[in-house]
């Protein structure tokens, strides 16, 4: 059974600019999760979409916004790049609510601002 | 907001040593979950304790929930250089859920 895919591994934006990220989930799972990982502040969640809704939503500035497609496929956005903005983005799918079920990630996006 | 404090940050020891690790928080879990993730990987779950004072043994891993469920321990007997990697735990429950900032653990041959 496929994991979950992420593209892409890496990129690079300038400050200013934005980025689009996209996650495919395991066949079946209808959470999708998006988490931000730093050295400094270790892994934070950012949403979560179920049936194309945003069910929950961390602590991050609206410039952090994702949607979800009728296939499960979800995308995260983050406009106005700034250096803090360099992390790791995981994307992760479950069968139930994250909180609490088992989360399948993707390998991740590693975005790199300049 | 719930926090969850993990230690040791890092921890390097040879190969057939034994190890803890630990997850605190003053925030009880309806669940907590421990994820081992390599580099260039995303995290991996190992296991998910959710009853007060549970102990779940994986192989040479014994994980354990505390009373209050407030905390976890991760012990490793004769750690082997495949044990390296960073370790999470994550706490879950009707309020959300958090990470803590995780051990890297490095095992030396």
């Amino acid at each position: 059974k496929a994991g979950v895919t992420q593209t892409p591994r890496y990129l690079i934006k300038t400050r200013g600019q934005q980025v689009t990220l996209s996650c495919s989930p395991i066949s079946g799972h209808r959470s999708v999760s998006w988490y931000q990982q730093t050295p400094g502040q270790g892994l934070q969640f950012l949403f979560e979409y179920f049936s194309e809704t945003q069910r929950n939503k961390g602590n991050f500035p609206g410039r952090f916004s994702g949607r979800q497609f009728s296939n499960s496929r979800s995308e995260m956005n983050v406009s106005t790049l700034e250096l803090g903005d360099s992390a790791l983005y995981l994307c992760a799918s479950s069968l139930e609510l994250p909180n609490t079920g088992e989360l399948f990630f993707g390998e991740g996006s590693r975005l790199t601002v300049l | 907001t719930q926090l969850l404090e993990q230690s040791p940050q890092f921890l390097s020891i040879q190969e057939g040593e034994n190890l803890t690790v630990y997850c605190n928080s003053s925030s009880v879990f309806s669940s907590l979950q421990w994820y081992r993730q390599e580099p260039g990987e995303g995290p991996v779950l190992l296991v998910t304790v959710v009853t007060g004072g549970e102990v779940k043994k994986l192989k040479r891993l014994t994980f354990q929930f505390g009373d209050a469920r407030k905390d976890s321990s991760l012990h490793i007997t004769a750690a082997q250089t495949g044990d390296t990697g960073l370790y999470l735990c994550k706490g879950g429950g009707a309020d959300g859920l958090t990470f803590g900032k995780g051990t890297h653990l490095i095992i030396q041959p």
